[in-house]
């Protein structure tokens, strides 16, 4: 059974683009999350989804983050326009919900210049 | 809001030595569910194990847990320390469908 999938593994973009970047959860699994992962702050929660519907959408992360889960199986981290800050790696999550595990992907990073 | 704190960044401990990672967490829940993630140099985060049953170990691979409410800590421990253990170390509180992370521990093993 394939495990979580992000693409791509690798992004540079330059201050003020747009990026996208794609996520493939577990198949079957009800929730999907979108995490920021960094030195400093550790993982921080970006975007939840359960069952499709947007359950959080991360705070202070709402202005220039926006996450989508097209179908089931696909949801987009879309982040516009890019700041220097933004450099961190993106890790998206699926779980069958309910406290059950949650697996990782391997992350996308995203260094921003 | 809900929150889970970590108080050390780096423990670095000599192989053989017991391990111990604090982890104590705030919740308005009384029945709390927190997890311990480990993540490998360049690997993604895994469960390492959890728990929701108050003063009940819980061990896995070789480390063990127990949650107390009554102190709200969940701290991870291991008798003696592997040089394969070095790695970051997150505790994780459940909270509303989502995983609230604490900061992390690394630790780091020397022989």
């Amino acid at each position: 059974d394939a495990g979580v999938t992000q693409t791509p593994r690798h992004e540079v973009a330059e201050k003020g683009q747009t990026i996208i970047l794609k996520c493939e959860p577990v198949s079957g699994h009800n929730d999907l999350f979108w995490y920021r992962q960094t030195k400093i702050q550790g993982l921080e929660l970006l975007s939840y989804f359960r069952s499709k519907s947007l359950m959080e959408d991360g705070g202070a992360f709402k202005d220039r983050f926006k996450a989508e889960m097209l179908n089931s199986s696909f949801s987009t981290l879309k982040i516009q326009p890019t700041e220097p800050k933004d450099s961190a790696v993106y890790l998206c999550a699926s779980s069958l919900g309910g406290g059950a595990e949650v697996f990782f992907g391997k992350g996308t990073r995203l260094t921003v210049v | 809001g809900d929150s889970v704190t970590q108080t050390e960044g780096l423990v670095t401990l000599t192989e053989g030595l017991p391990v111990m990672l604090n982890c104590t967490y705030q919740t308005i829940y009384s029945n709390p569910f927190l997890f311990w993630y480990v993540q490998h140099l360049n690997e993604s985060p895994r469960l390492l194990l959890k728990s929701f049953t108050d003063n009940k170990r819980t061990e896995h691979q070789g480390f063990h847990a127990t949650l107390h409410k009554s102190s709200s800590s969940f701290h991870l421990q291991k008798s003696s320390a592997q040089l394969s253990d070095s790695a970051l170390y997150y505790c994780a509180l459940h909270n509303q469908g989502k995983l609230i992370f604490g900061q992390g521990t690394k630790l780091s093993i020397k022989p």
